[in-house]
């Protein structure tokens, strides 16, 4: 079946701009994750949601980040104003609820000018 | 809080040789281990998970980890490689009753032939 999508699946933007990433989920799959894969780092999480809701949001590393998922299905996170250090891998992952193994998608490599 | 560390950022061997790939962790509760795999130019894919049960556990691609709570650690490893295991390896945590994945820094498999 279809895994996770991510779109794009590369973006450049100017210092400043606001972007917006996509993910979309294993189908019937209501966890979804984002995390950010700096060059030469491991991966950092930012957000997590079950279903629409976001119980844990504390790896969005500031206010100009902000994330949201329509039911079970898409999320879009946006970054407002970009930085340079914001230049990164953006990860998406799914699972099942209660289920312990994500499953990633192939990242938005984002650089920003 | 949990923490992960990957204690070699780069491991080099040759080819049909075995290889080991450390990883501790720390962590005040109960956790699942995760190992995951990045090939060149592609996303995340799950090598193998230790959720309970036996410590020793056997994943894709002939690799096996041993999870060994008095030393917190789960290391990674093959008893001979190929060279199309050259990757960079993720060790991955989350908490028993959580969600979200704590990543090592990753360690990066060179094989040679």
């Amino acid at each position: 079946g279809a895994g996770v999508s991510q779109s794009p699946s590369n973006k450049v933007t100017e210092k400043g701009k606001d972007v917006e990433l996509r993910c979309d989920p294993i189908s019937g799959h209501t966890a979804l994750y984002w995390y950010r894969q700096r060059l030469g780092q491991g991966l950092e999480f930012l957000i997590y949601f079950q279903g629409n809701s976001a119980p844990d949001k504390s790896g969005l590393p500031s206010d100009r980040f902000s994330a949201e998922r329509t039911g079970e299905s898409v999320s879009t996170l946006t970054i407002q104003r970009t930085q340079q250090e914001d230049s990164a891998v953006y990860l998406c992952a799914s699972s099942l609820w209660g289920r312990e193994t994500q499953y990633f998608g192939p990242g938005t490599r984002l650089l920003v000018l | 809080a949990q923490s992960v560390t990957q204690l070699d950022s780069q491991v080099p061997v040759f080819e049909e040789a075995p290889v080991e790939l450390r990883c501790n962790y720390s962590s005040s509760v109960s956790v699942y281990l995760f190992w995951y795999v990045q090939y060149p130019n592609q996303g995340l894919q799950l090598l193998l998970k230790y959720l309970s049960g036996s410590t020793l556990v056997k994943g894709i691609n002939g690799f096996e980890a041993e999870f060994n709570k008095s030393q917190t650690s789960f290391h990674l490893r093959k008893p001979s490689v190929h060279i199309s295991d050259t990757a960079e390896y993720f060790c991955a945590v989350s908490e028993v009753k959580g969600n979200k994945l704590v990543f090592g820094a990753g360690t990066i498999l060179r094989v040679k032939s």
